[in-house]
């Protein structure tokens, strides 16, 4: 158990729906990264937030959007999804360091 | 720009062998280097790191990996599989100047027989 939670462990929703993903970090820990992992494009950085402030941002399409909260949990917020989108979404966090320790995903299917 | 390669989708070695599983970097700044595992239907867990010192680091499960740097490599080894190290593993590479953010290899299946 890596101390990082991620909610739902599985979402199946239709096209053109919105979701919420939502993740907490290890105690902590300020910095919240989000990655999609898919068959086709593997394991990929989608953006960063460290402390409230977004810190870098990825290969993250503009219907998608996060934020982190004072609580520092994160929420990833995907929007007119495609069948595309389906795909494993994980949360990883770090206390600043480099080394990141994930959650167990969100497996999201766009039916 | 940045990328990790990992050069063998699947191998499969009998219980008892060892192992050697490759990556390959290329990237623009000096690198952090990490290996994680995943289970089918589970997270990643981190075996090993490396982000200084000596190039012979040591993980969890008896997992150790090597970085080398002429050979941008950082390869895992483990001198005798058990069946429960069956799974994906992921090399990826951070770094500072990046925010941290991992770029990762496609992975590399282990399959182990008895």
């Amino acid at each position: 158990d890596s101390g990082v939670t991620q909610t739902p462990k599985h979402l199946i929703t239709a096209t053109g729906q919105r979701v919420t993903l939502r993740c907490s970090p290890r105690s902590g820990d300020l910095s919240v990264y989000w990655y999609q992992q898919s068959l086709d494009q593997g394991l990929q950085f989608l953006i960063q937030y460290y402390n409230g402030e977004e810190r870098a941002k990825g290969n993250i399409l503009e219907r998608f959007s996060a934020q982190q909260f004072p609580d520092l949990h994160s929420e990833l917020n995907l929007s007119s999804l495609e069948l595309g989108d389906s795909a494993l979404y994980f949360c990883a966090s770090s206390a600043g360091e480099a080394e990141q320790y994930f959650g167990p995903g969100t497996r999201l299917t766009v039916t | 720009a940045q990328s990790v390669t990992q050069p063998d989708i699947h191998i499969t070695v009998s219980e008892g062998a060892s192992l050697e599983l490759r990556c390959n970097y290329s990237y623009g700044a000096t690198p952090y280097l990490f290996w994680y595992v995943q289970s089918p239907g589970q997270g990643l867990q981190l075996l090993l790191k490396y982000f200084s010192g000596d190039t012979l680091v040591q993980g969890i499960k008896g997992f150790e990996a090597e970085f080398k740097r002429s050979q941008s490599s950082f390869n895992l080894r483990k001198p005798s599989v058990h069946w429960s190290d069956a799974a994906e593993y992921f090399c990826a590479v951070g770094a500072e100047e990046y925010g941290n953010k991992l770029v990762f290899g496609a992975g590399t299946i282990l399959r182990v027989k008895s």
